[in-house]
Parts: C-alpha cells; sequence; structure tokens
C-alpha cells in the first residue's frame, strides 16, 4: 500500500539554525500538507499545497517557514532560524482531494 | 479560537465494551469530518469520514454519527479490543486545511 514517507526521522538542531523537512508524498496525490504536533498536543495544521503553490496556511506559518515542491516526487518544510518553541513532530501529509494520509512524522527537537 | 472542541480527554473501556468519543465543531463551512488514530510515535492514521450530507457511516466496527443542526459528530467504537487502545483525534475542514481536536487517549482493559 503506498504510503507517505518522511526523511530524517529525528532532527536535532540549535536554535537559529535553518533546518529542512522532507516529505514523499504519495505518488498520485496533488495535495500537500504540513502539520505539527508539540507532545502531548493536538496536531495543527500549518500550510496546504497544491498546484506549486500555497493554498492555504495558519498563523504559525509565518516568514520563517517556507515550502517548497523541488521536484516530482519530494515536498520539503524550511525553517530558516528556529527558535526553542519550534521543536515538535511534524506531519507532512497528501491527498488525491480530500482525504489526507499522513506520513511517519520528523520530530524535530531544538536546543 | 478552538474551532473543534473533543471530549473526553481520556476512557477507559473494558475488552467487547464501546467507546464513544465526540466532537463539536464551530465552523459551518466544515464539509468533511475524519477521524483519525494515532499509535505513540506514529503519525496520525485516516480512520473513517463522513460528508455532512449523511448523518451516518460506518465501517467494520468504527461508526460515525453526525448531527448537522447541532454541529457535533462522535465515533463509536463497537466490541473494542486491546489493539484499539490509542489516541484518537477528531477533525473537521475541507480540502485544504483540518482542524484537529484535542485527542482523546482510549486505553481497552482485557
Amino acid at each position: 500500500e503506498p504510503e507517505v514517507t518522511q526523511t530524517p526521522s529525528h532532527q536535532v538542531t540549535q536554535m537559529g539554525q535553518e533546518v529542512i523537512l522532507r516529505c514523499v508524498p504519495i505518488s498520485n496525490h496533488l495535495y500537500f500538507y504540513w502539520y505539527r504536533q508539540i507532545l502531548g498536543q493536538k496536531v495543527e495544521f500549518l500550510v496546504s499545497f497544491y498546484n506549486n503553490e500555497i493554498s492555504e496556511k495558519s498563523e504559525i506559518f509565518d516568514d520563517q517557514f517556507s515550502v517548497e515542491r523541488p521536484d516530482g516526487s519530494n515536498f520539503t518544510l524550511k525553517i530558516r532560524s528556529t527558535k526553542l518553541e519550534d521543536s515538535a513532530m511534524y506531519f507532512c501529509a497528501s491527498s488525491t482531494l480530500t482525504e489526507q494520509y499522513f506520513g511517519p512524522g520528523t520530530r524535530l527537537t531544538v536546543t | 479560537q478552538q474551532q473543534v472542541k473533543q471530549s473526553p480527554q481520556s476512557l477507559i473501556v473494558q475488552k467487547g465494551g464501546i467507546s464513544i468519543i465526540n466532537c463539536a465543531y464551530e465552523n459551518t463551512a466544515f464539509d468533511y469530518f475524519p477521524w483519525y488514530q494515532q499509535f505513540p510515535g506514529k503519525g496520525p492514521a485516516l480512520l473513517i469520514a463522513i460528508r455532512p450530507d449523511v448523518s451516518e457511516k460506518k465501517e467494520g466496527r468504527f461508526t460515525i454519527s453526525f448531527n448537522k443542526s447541532a454541529k457535533q459528530f462522535s465515533l463509536h467504537i463497537m466490541d473494542s479490543q486491546p489493539g484499539d487502545s490509542a489516541t484518537y483525534f477528531c477533525a473537521a475542514g475541507n480540502d485544504y486545511k483540518l482542524s484537529f481536536g484535542a485527542g482523546t487517549t482510549v486505553t481497552v482493559r482485557a
């Protein structure tokens, strides 16, 4: 069964550093998303992406964040200058239209 | 602004029992209501979903009940099994965005 994959599974970075989280969505999906989940809390929407542009973004998704689909298979989330409060699990999801399938997540730890 | 409220925060059920989780939403523009199951260290897995044009949807032991006028929907897990022990999240939204509830930790005792 096709699935969303994410790399790395765990990323440790120092405050102020840039990180890039990578995702490979399910191959025939056209919509891509990033969500985050702070430990023990609910899943929060960050951004959705369709047809090479952002469809919707949350207030969390400020100028420090950017997304890109650099080729036909990868979807990336870049955090330009990480803060301690960016420590969370970051989930990529993809869908054909509505049913969103989530990847296993990348745990980002900012020290 | 909490767009989706979920309760209870946790519940314990005996094997074979029924687990019921409730959610309420605020935005009447929402037209898609999925439930996700999450095990520790894993991503949310889509369990079952409903659109507002139906009041109930059943898939195996999982049933969603939907009340559009009350802006509420619920998940019923019938014949609960120890393998159902997980955190369940309701969500509501549309094609581009989902708002999640806070989650319910379900523990099924053998």
